[in-house]
């Protein structure tokens, strides 16, 4: 049973960094598969951010990319989102998922990050 | 970049009834569409993969077609547990897109 956890400080300050981390157990993050995460303000629709893969390929939103990081940790087996410069347009609730044969099929619980001094 | 536009935004309709959710894209899709449901404080879950393929568990209820720019998911003979927000989306060279939602609610 794939399983992902996504982790993280529910608060962040404006101009500060977020910082998530999500948990892959059931499947290995080496395995041919890319791992990717989304976010959804409260109230909107779904947002994909980005993507990555074992090697450390990535895929970014373009409105996204001047302030984005996706890292991986083999050891750990989980992956990590970074998002700098952070307002409150970027309060919402973010979700991690596996990307399977071009298919989002595996998907953490989301996370609540909420941007506020 | 592609955009998706789903619609209706809301549809309204009672237990056992047929329900039809379109999803019209800007450009032809060169790859396939998948459909997403999504219930308050959960998170998406994948429908419909490749336009009209169910997802491992998904009930028959629940089917996809299309191609090219119009793509479709009809429920037929809504559940309880289908009243929820539907997404379409696309993904094609590193970039995934996903439409606006549309909320099937109870009448």
């Amino acid at each position: 049973q794939v399983q992902l956890q996504e982790s993280g400080p529910g608060l962040v300050k404006p101009s500060g960094t977020l910082s998530l981390s999500c948990a892959v157990s059931g499947d290995s993050i080496t395995s041919t598969k890319w791992w990717s995460w989304f976010r959804q303000p409260p109230g909107k629709g779904l947002e994909w951010i980005g993507e990555i893969y074992h090697s450390g390929s990535t895929n970014y939103n373009p409105s996204l990319k001047s302030r984005v990081a996706i890292s991986v940790d083999k050891s750990n087996n989980q992956f990590s989102l970074s998002l700098n410069s952070v307002t409150a347009a970027d309060t919402a609730v973010y979700y991690c998922a596996r990307l399977e044969s071009g298919n989002f099929d595996y998907w953490g619980q989301g996370t609540l990050v909420t941007v506020s001094s | 970049e592609i955009v998706l536009t789903q619609s209706p935004a809301t549809l309204s309709l009672s237990p056992g009834e047929r329900a039809t959710l379109s999803c019209r894209a800007s450009q032809t899709l060169s790859t396939y569409l998948a459909w997403f449901q999504q219930k308050p404080g959960q998170a998406p879950r994948l429908l419909i993969y490749d336009a009209s393929n169910r997802a491992t568990g998904i009930p028959a209820r629940f089917s996809g077609s299309g191609s090219g720019t119009d793509f479709t998911l009809t429920i037929s003979g809504l559940q309880p547990e289908d009243f929820a927000l539907y997404y379409c989306q696309h993904r094609v060279s590193g970039l995934a897109t996903f439409g606006g939602g549309t909320k099937v609610e109870i009448k």
